[in-house]
């Protein structure tokens, strides 16, 4: 069966970084866009941006272009995300989910469980 | 504030019927395909409606979709206490070539 699997809780440092991983089984790594998604406390739900894991081509929202890096290992089937220059803004809970490998492609079909970033002095 | 505009929160009595409204524009809603996602507390969101109206296996068909120019439109009928949740629309916006969340809606069953 699909499954994402997400690495644990990070507590960070204002100014620092944090990189999350999301472990896949259960299907093709490169038939699929893999996207990252944030969650600050009680708020809603935010796109940040994927990774075309086939090509390690990415997008990103321009609020996130400069201090975000989404990479993938496809010999071992994991995506990750590097958020640099951290503050208590960032401080959510993030989510991997797969979607289809098309441009416009929005239905995001599988979840990780997600990783609690919180961000403190 | 979210491209997309859902109503913060929409009620009903159990066995009643409730739409939940996503807003949005010519850019993202109007030319591609609307998602719905219902996130229970503590939870990853979960797929419920895909490219407008298609429900993945295990959806009942309690849950319907439907899109109209730059609006689409959930739907569940027979409400359940369980479905007290948070719901979101979802969809790509060509102008800024990126992913669009709703702000969310929350689900009351009285």
């Amino acid at each position: 069966q699909v499954q994402l699997v997400q690495s644990g809780a990070e507590v960070r440092k204002p100014g620092a970084s944090v990189k999350v991983s999301c472990k896949t089984s259960g299907f093709t790594f490169n038939a699929h866009y893999m996207n990252w998604v944030r969650q600050a406390p009680g708020q809603g739900l935010e796109w940040m941006g994927r990774i075309n894991p086939n090509s390690g081509t990415t997008n990103y929202v321009q609020k996130f272009q400069d201090r975000i890096t989404m990479t993938r290992d496809t010999s071992i089937s994991t995506a990750y995300m590097e958020v640099r220059s951290l503050t208590s803004d960032d401080t959510a809970v993030y989510f991997c989910a797969r979607s289809p490998r098309y441009l416009s492609s929005s239905n995001f079909d599988y979840w990780g469980q997600g990783t609690l970033v919180t961000v403190s002095s | 504030q979210s491209v997309l505009t859902q109503p913060p929160s929409v009620s009903a009595a159990p066995e009643q019927k409730v739409t939940i409204s996503c807003s949005g524009g010519s850019s993202n809603i109007e030319y591609n395909y609307v998602s719905w996602y219902q996130q229970l507390p503590g939870t990853a969101p979960k797929l419920l409606i895909y490219d407008n109206n298609k429900r993945p296996s295990g959806i009942p068909d309690r849950f319907s979709g439907s899109k109209s120019g730059t609006s689409a439109t959930l739907a569940i009928t027979g409400l359940q206490t369980g479905d007290e949740a948070d719901y979101y629309c979802a969809t790509w916006d060509t102008s800024l070539s990126a992913g669009l969340f709703g702000g969310g809606t929350k689900l009351t069953v009285l």
